[in-house]
């Protein structure tokens, strides 16, 4: 079955970027919706963002202006760079799959998550 | 945005209890409506879709009703195994947002 799996620098500094990997295997990326969702520590989940695997995104307008996903279908692979960040970025990213081929539904599987902490 | 309001949002219950959780939508979500159980250190789990239909390979006592703005949660008969925080979340409009949890515990 498809497994994700998040991966990149778990310390960031303050103004800086953050940029985080998902690889897919176990399955094409081709032809789904590819989400980063993030959970601040003791915090509930917000959704980022999302990449189509043609390219096409849609971000959340909380984050908008300092957000980027992109993808790279030869990898399997699809990415999140937030700019400038700061103290309140530090949260637990989770990248997620839309579970039905070609639509928004709901988010399955999920990767393992990773801790970004942002410090000096 | 579409606010997602769920309640309580923590309660405790015995082993072998029916529980049930509470999910508003600011405005008509149809039945865009998801579930998901998270465990302490781990992902997000779905349990139920489109508001009522049993994701792959969850328990029969998790269940989940409603449609337009009121939805309801339902652990029919809760296990030691269900300690978790439960959230709802809408697909109507975007940007997806999430109900604030209600963690469950053990009494």
């Amino acid at each position: 079955q498809v497994q994700l799996q998040e991966s990149g620098p778990g310390l960031v500094k303050p103004s800086e970027t953050l940029s985080l990997t998902c690889t897919v295997s176990g399955g094409s990326i081709s032809n789904y919706y590819w989400n980063w969702i993030r959970q601040s520590p003791g915090k509930g989940l917000e959704w980022i963002g999302y990449i189509y695997y043609s390219g096409r995104t849609n971000y959340n307008p909380s984050l908008k202006s300092r957000v980027t996903i992109s993808v790279d279908t030869s990898k399997n692979q699809f990415s999140l760079k937030v700019y400038s960040v700061t103290a309140a970025d530090t949260a637990v990213y989770y990248c997620a799959r839309d579970a039905v081929r070609g639509v928004i539904s709901h988010f399955d599987p999920w990767g393992q998550g990773t801790l970004v902490t942002v410090s000096s | 945005d579409i606010q997602m309001t769920q309640s309580p949002s923590s309660l405790s219950a015995s082993v072998g209890d029916r529980v049930t959780i509470t999910c508003q939508a600011s405005q008509d979500i149809s039945n865009y409506l998801n579930w998901y159980q998270q465990k302490p250190g781990k992902a997000p789990k779905l349990l139920i879709y489109d508001a009522s239909n049993l994701g792959t390979g969850v328990p029969s006592r998790f269940s989940g009703s409603g449609s337009g703005t009121d939805f309801t949660f339902t652990i029919s008969s809760l296990q030691p195994e269900d300690i978790a925080t439960y959230y709802c979340q809408q697909y109507e409009n975007l940007p997806r947002t999430f109900g604030g949890g209600t963690k469950v515990g053990i009494k």
